[in-house]
């Protein structure tokens, strides 16, 4: 079945630490997208790339970065520099040009202790 | 800069009842607006869209009209079902025709609905 896979589900980590949230997809799509999910706020994008090897930062990218070596997979780092990390990530992908129609995978939910 | 407005949670309903989510929005140009759906502990599907004004996304027993003059996005359904519980977010994607997915949401509203 086609679709996006996030791992790990669920990561605790100590503050200081780096860590690195992974997203695979199958669906050949060309764009990738990086939300965080907060209670009571919605969701707001981090980062997102149109195509591999390239990517732009979103509205709230300061503390995170990314990579897009390849087309499906579009890993996300949370540094010690994100001052609140506590957070739920989701990953997402849509093809090039179609009018918003995300595809979204389960998410990872990140606590720092 | 784009931002979206939804109706505070939780909603909190008896089977068959009817449904109104409210949704309006703040964008420049024509923007393409969604309403998406989490169900619990799972990720974001969309539920319906609409692209331009006037029309009318439905999907699943749900409806929505894009109404430029009061700048809204309501989600309605006649008969809720206890499986429509879940978190419901209103959308509007970036101005000027392809979106890239670059969506604002809005804060989501929680749906609960009982037998």
């Amino acid at each position: 079945d086609g679709g996006i896979t996030q791992s790990p589900k669920y990561l605790f980590r100590k503050e200081g630490q780096n860590v690195t949230l992974s997203c695979e997809q199958n669906l050949n799509h060309d764009a990738m997208y990086w939300y965080r999910q907060d209670p009571g706020q919605g969701l707001r994008l981090i980062y997102y790339s149109q195509i591999v090897n390239d990517f732009q930062k979103g509205d709230i990218a300061e503390g995170y970065s990314v990579s897009r070596e390849k087309k499906e997979s579009f890993p996300l780092t949370v540094t010690s520099a994100q001052k609140n990390p506590t957070a739920f990530y989701l990953c997402a992908s849509s093809i090039e040009g179609d009018t918003g129609e995300l595809f979204f995978g389960e998410g990872s939910r990140l606590t720092v202790l | 800069g784009d931002s979206v407005t939804q109706m505070e949670g939780p909603v909190t309903l008896s089977e068959e009842a009817f449904l109104t989510i409210n949704c309006t929005y703040t964008a420049t140009g024509y923007p393409s607006l969604f309403w998406y759906v989490q169900y619990p502990g799972e990720g974001l599907q969309l539920l319906l869209k609409a692209t331009k004004a006037d029309d009318k996304g439905s999907n699943k027993g749900f409806e929505a009209t894009y109404r430029k003059e009061t700048t809204s996005f309501h989600l309605e359904k006649g008969s809720v079902q206890v499986s429509d519980s879940a978190v419901y977010f209103c959308a509007l994607g970036n101005a000027g025709g392809t979106s890239y997915g670059k969506l604002t949401f809005g804060q989501g509203t929680i749906l609960t609905v009982h037998p």
